[in-house]
């Protein structure tokens, strides 16, 4: 069956550090991987895309990766911040015509000071 | 602020009740996307308008349906309400029809079904 899966439990870190954030798929060949940021009873909001045949992307303290042999994306957020506390979910988009952005459950993300 | 208009922020109705929830896209953008959320479940895509027009249907329960108007806003109906409908109702927009960009959401309609 089709999945996609992020860290189920919940990254606790502290300020300073890099925190690395996990999105794995299983029979899916999407086109692009995005990624978004939740906050606690909001809209999710656009953070980067990265294209099949881009290895990573980067984008002021953020960086994807993204790998479709491995059917994996590594979200690395450096010099983390209390700020950056937040939900962060995964996003496929395929090729399929009649398909939509396809979002995992998302990683809980806290940074402590 | 995305620039997508929800409303209502919150709804409270009872079980077989109908409600509507309205959404406004970003000025431009020809695509709207409804999706449900809820604790166990995460971002569950029900469907897409493009220009008026249906273009995708996900997980939507027969009881949903929804249109996009002429002038680009979209409604999502739910009815027959039953307790396990209490969700968060996104919407989101985009300027194309295909998946190749960001997705714009709004801050979405809390509907608790008592």
């Amino acid at each position: 069956s089709q999945k996609i899966e992020q860290n189920s439990e919940a990254l606790n870190i502290q300020e300073g550090k890099t925190a690395t954030l996990t999105c794995n798929y299983t029979n899916y060949s999407p086109a692009y991987l995005q990624w978004y940021r939740q906050d606690p009873g909001r809209g999710p909001v656009f953070l980067l895309l990265i294209r099949e045949n881009e290895k990573e992307k980067r984008k002021e303290r953020l960086k994807v990766t993204f790998d479709t042999t491995l059917k994996q994306s590594l979200f690395h957020i450096t010099a983390s911040q209390p700020a950056d506390s937040a939900t962060y979910l995964c996003a496929l988009s395929l090729y399929q015509a009649g398909t939509a952005l396809i979002f995992g459950k998302g990683t809980t993300l806290s940074v402590s000071s | 602020d995305s620039g997508v208009t929800q409303t209502p922020k919150h709804l409270i109705t009872a079980t077989g009740q109908r409600v509507t929830l309205r959404c406004s896209p970003r000025s431009g953008d020809l695509s709207v996307y409804w999706y449900q959320q809820s604790l166990d479940q995460g971002l569950q895509f029900l469907i897409h308008y493009y220009n008026g027009e249906e273009r995708a249907k996900g997980n939507i329960l027969e009881r949903f349906s929804a249109q996009q108007f002429p002038d680009l806003h979209s409604e999502l109906n739910l009815s027959s309400l039953e307790l396990g409908d209490s969700a968060l109702y996104f919407c989101a927009s985009s300027v194309e029809g295909a998946m190749t960009g960001e997705l714009f959401f709004g801050e979405g309609s809390r509907l608790t079904v008592l």
